[in-house]
């Protein structure tokens, strides 16, 4: 069993739709929850960084964090062609000064007009 | 802020060369550095973990001797691919960390290894 686990998709969705992207986990020591966005052939943007369990809201993206079901989402609202990218969900425990991220597979998203 | 970049953006090289590809972190000390490999519609694989003015530290399975890490500075470091194959055909991503803004990397836009 993976430590992260994610469904790779396609998520095909029209614009405006909400997109409900999510991971699951099974190390319970990660506190450390990153969304990132990778479009084709390029390096990964940090979209959401959260700590421990609750909700955080940036813009038209939400990242919710349940500790206790080990599962985080990321929601998008008002979904535009623009965001038609690769999601992939990160998380670390904080170890020192060199904790490493543990990645999902990532969700490739299209979204249509 | 928080920009790294990366050079080459793509490399084709010939079987049993060295490629060097470059990492810098432009506008912030990077304490730490982090060397990924991506295959097509895969997620990221980390290689191995490079802490400035020390040896770098390769996940299980990373040839170290294939796979040379330096990090010279605190924007600066490099992964050399020593005798390069087609299997090391690949999209190879750095990241870096800034001490003080605690696990957040920011990533570089990767470069295309492709050996021929």
């Amino acid at each position: 069993q993976k430590e992260v686990e994610q469904d790779p998709g396609p998520l095909s969705v029209p614009e405006g739709a909400i997109v409900s992207l999510n991971c699951t986990y099974s190390n319970s020591a990660f506190q450390y929850f990153m969304w990132y966005r990778q479009y084709s052939r390029k390096g990964p943007e940090l979209l959401m960084y959260t700590y421990s369990s609750g909700n955080k809201e940036d813009g038209r993206f939400t990242a919710q964090v349940d500790k206790s079901s080990k599962y985080i989402s990321l929601f998008i609202r008002d979904s535009q062609p623009s965001d038609s990218a690769t999601y992939l969900c990160a998380m670390s425990q904080f170890t020192g000064t060199a904790s490493k991220l543990t990645f999902g597979t990532g969700t490739r998203l299209q979204v249509t007009l | 802020g928080a920009v790294v970049s990366q050079h080459p953006s793509w490399v084709i090289c010939k079987s049993g060369t060295s490629v060097k590809i470059e990492c810098r972190s432009l506008d912030f000390q990077a304490t730490t550095m982090f060397w990924y490999r991506q295959f097509p519609k895969q997620s990221l694989m980390l290689m191995a973990t490079s802490n400035e003015g020390s040896k770098a530290t390769y996940e299980q399975g990373v040839e170290k001797d294939k796979f040379l890490i330096n990090h010279a500075s605190l924007t600066l470091s490099t992964l050399t691919v020593t005798s390069a194959h087609p299997e090391d055909s690949s999209f190879y991503i750095c990241s870096a960390r800034a001490g003080g803004r605690g696990n957040e990397q920011f990533f570089g836009p990767g470069t295309r290894l492709t050996v021929l």
